[in-house]
């Protein structure tokens, strides 16, 4: 039973072009959740979704982000036009029902943007 | 609104002795209490959590966090440390049937056990 899948594990983009996060829940769950870590600011909450749905984007800068997690396919986190200031390890995390007893998280995806 | 304070950036803790990660919490009602630990270039590690009944909650590697409702602490504790246990430890609130209300990490806490 496969865990949280995150690809690509790393991704180097130049300013203004767009970076594509991906993540594949474990099997069961129908929750998303991510997470962006940045050095000295632990985790911080972006978007939580469920199938088709967004159901809590406050953590979500308005312009440039964007989340999905369509009926069938990984859930996507979407930043256009990065600025270095997007340098961060994005962690995905999933749960069956709301959460109750805990996420699972994926590996993470390490953006660096030069 | 919900928050978890770790006050200590960095915890420094000889091999075998007992180690001690502090968090507090601010929540409303009875709190879902959580501990992960985060080794380096990975994911985070569910360790343990705090739901309802004993206050005292054992979870993986030896680990065990006791829950203080009156000084609102949810303190992460082990006997003896190894150095294995050198990494990013995060603690993590949600309220009571909060439904779809996420998890609230704190800052971290990075332990290193010397040998």
């Amino acid at each position: 039973n496969a865990g949280v899948m995150q690809n690509p594990r790393h991704l180097v983009r130049r300013r203004g072009q767009e970076a594509r996060l991906r993540c594949s829940p474990m099997k069961g769950h129908s929750h998303v959740y991510w997470y962006r870590q940045l050095p000295e600011e632990g985790l911080k909450f972006m978007v939580y979704l469920q199938k088709e749905n967004i159901i809590d984007e406050s953590g979500m800068p308005k312009e440039r982000f964007s989340a999905e997690f369509p009926k069938e396919g990984p859930s996507i986190l979407r930043i256009q036009q990065v600025v270095r200031g997007d340098s961060a390890a994005y962690f995905c995390a999933s749960s069956p029902l709301g959460g109750v007893d805990g996420y699972t998280f994926g590996s993470g995806t390490r953006l660096t943007v030069v | 609104a919900q928050s978890v304070a770790q006050p200590e950036d960095q915890v420094n803790v000889a091999e075998g002795n007992p180690l001690t990660v502090k968090c507090t919490y601010s929540v409303s009602g009875n709190p879902y209490l959580f501990w992960y630990v985060q080794y380096p270039n990975r994911g985070l590690q569910f360790l343990l959590k705090y739901i309802t009944g004993d206050n005292l909650v054992k979870g993986s590697y030896g680990f065990e966090a006791e829950f203080n409702k009156s000084q609102t602490s949810f303190h992460l504790k082990k006997p003896s440390a190894l150095v294995s246990d050198s990494a990013l430890y995060f603690c993590a609130v949600r309220p009571p049937l909060s439904g779809n209300t996420p998890l609230v990490f704190g800052k971290g806490t990075r332990l290193s056990v010397i040998a």
